[in-house]
């Protein structure tokens, strides 16, 4: 059964900061992984999701990297503002064959306060 | 220009009642999603569906059950409302195995 951990569960710092965001997951055999920001009393917001063939993904000031052998994720926000304060979640996708339809397993998250 | 839409945002109800909760997408995507979030705010998939197959979580009791009308609709049905339903839910679709979207979620609170 997979299980996904995220490291740390709350981290607080100051704007500017650089920071990293840890996720693991116990089975290698994925087929993708998704970092998703929610904000307090809403919806998901999918960031970066990266293929299970892939090294790392890029979007703005965000980098996603996936080792997947490892069973490892990190999500790496730099210069950081108070508007990326929010939960992020990692999430995988069960590899499969063939075809037909499954949902991510998430991690409990990282609630992120970045102070002004 | 909503991607993933549920109605209602929020549903108060007593125990015992049956509702539904509705998930349309307008993204083109062909396999929909229901995932519950619990109030220590961890989320599980409940289902998955594409036109062809249903996925259920081993652990969904068998008083949900998803309706799909269309490839665009995916609604979530649940009979015999018990205190332990009280939980955020949340719809997703995707193409196949790409980016899932989420929709805004909906409040359900069983008294």
């Amino acid at each position: 059964k997979q299980e996904v951990t995220q490291i740390p569960a709350a981290l607080s710092v100051p704007e500017g900061e650089n920071l990293v965001l840890n996720c693991s997951f116990t089975d290698s055999a994925i087929y993708n992984l998704q970092w998703f920001r929610q904000d307090p009393g809403k919806g998901l917001t999918s960031l970066l999701l990266i293929q299970s063939s892939q090294r790392e993904q890029t979007s703005g000031r965000l980098n996603a990297s996936l080792d997947k052998s490892s069973g490892r994720s990190t999500l790496y926000i730099a210069a950081s503002q108070p508007g990326d304060s929010a939960t992020y979640l990692c999430a995988v996708r069960p590899g499969y064959s063939g075809g037909g339809a499954d949902g991510l397993t998430f991690g409990k998250g990282t609630h992120l306060i970045i102070q002004p | 220009d909503t991607a993933v839409s549920q109605t209602p945002k929020y549903l108060v109800t007593q125990m015992g009642n049956d509702k539904s909760i509705k998930c349309e997408q307008n993204l083109g995507h062909d396999t929909m999603y229901w995932y519950k979030q619990d109030s220590k705010k961890f989320l599980k998939i409940m289902f998955s569906y594409n036109n062809k197959e249903l996925i259920i979580n081993e652990t969904v009791p068998n008083r949900f059950s998803p309706k799909s009308p269309d490839k665009a609709h995916l609604n979530l049905h649940i009979n015999s409302l018990e205190l332990g339903d009280s939980a955020v839910y949340f719809c997703a679709s995707s193409r196949r195995s790409g980016t899932q979207y989420f929709g805004p979620g909906t409040r359900l609170l069983v008294l």
